[in-house]
């Protein structure tokens, strides 16, 4: 149990363009999904909370409008990075926590997005 | 803001070995820690989550010892395999609901 699946698990695009990476709980409900961005070599580091109904909550430093965040529903959290370019190529990583329980995270297993 | 480091960044021993491999966090006002592995280009599975009440945590052949005061952990791992090959990452947690992860340690074992 406590399955996370990401979706696409690799994308590549253009410049100037904008992709949706999908974080969804395939067996539990996740009141709280956060997104995680890992450079090569570097630690993971937290971009957002995202909570069922409500506005994701950013971390310093992370552009709300350039990292468009939607929790729609218990299982689904998408990540758009709007007009991406080659700085933001990187591994993104989302985790769930079931319920109100957010000491518990399930990972997904990554998105590897390369901007050309 | 917690700093979470790990030492060393890399690590190649011969099969049967034993690991030995560190994390040091600078806030000791911790909730718990964490040792996460990560397969290339995968996500990460949780190994052993150590709260910060307890002073070690034990599954098969990994044990992790916490020392707060001292803002340290140690995951050890016994006789290692092959199939230990991977990188693994130390994760605090402070009396909120946010991670601090280290950058990692990349582990190789040589058959």
């Amino acid at each position: 149990g406590a399955v996370v699946s990401q979706h696409p698990s690799r994308v590549i695009c253009k410049s100037g363009t904008s992709v949706k990476i999908e974080c969804r709980s395939l067996d539990f409900q996740a009141t709280t999904m956060f997104w995680y961005r890992q450079f090569p070599k570097q630690s993971l580091m937290l971009m957002a909370t995202s909570n069922e109904g409500s506005k994701a909550t950013y971390e310093q430093g992370v552009e709300k409008d350039k990292f468009l965040i939607n929790h729609a529903s218990l299982t689904l959290s998408t990540l758009t990075v709007t007009s991406a370019h080659p700085e933001d190529s990187s591994f993104y990583i989302c985790s769930a926590s079931p319920g109100l329980n957010v000491e518990t995270q399930y990972f997904g297993p990554g998105t590897r997005l390369l901007v050309l | 803001k917690q700093e979470v480091t790990q030492i060393p960044a890399a690590l190649s021993v011969p099969e049967g070995e034993n690991l030995v491999l560190n994390c040091s966090f600078t806030d000791s006002a911790i909730y718990n820690l964490q040792w996460f592995r990560q397969d290339p280009g995968k996500g990460l599975t949780s190994l052993l989550l150590i709260q910060s009440s307890q002073r070690e945590q034990t599954s098969g052949r990994l044990n992790a010892s916490l020392d707060k005061s001292s803002g340290r952990s140690t995951l050890y791992i016994a006789a290692s395999q092959p199939g230990d090959s991977a990188t693994y990452l130390c994760a605090v947690r402070p009396n909120d609901y946010k991670l601090s992860f280290g950058a990692g340690t990349t582990v190789t074992v040589r058959a």
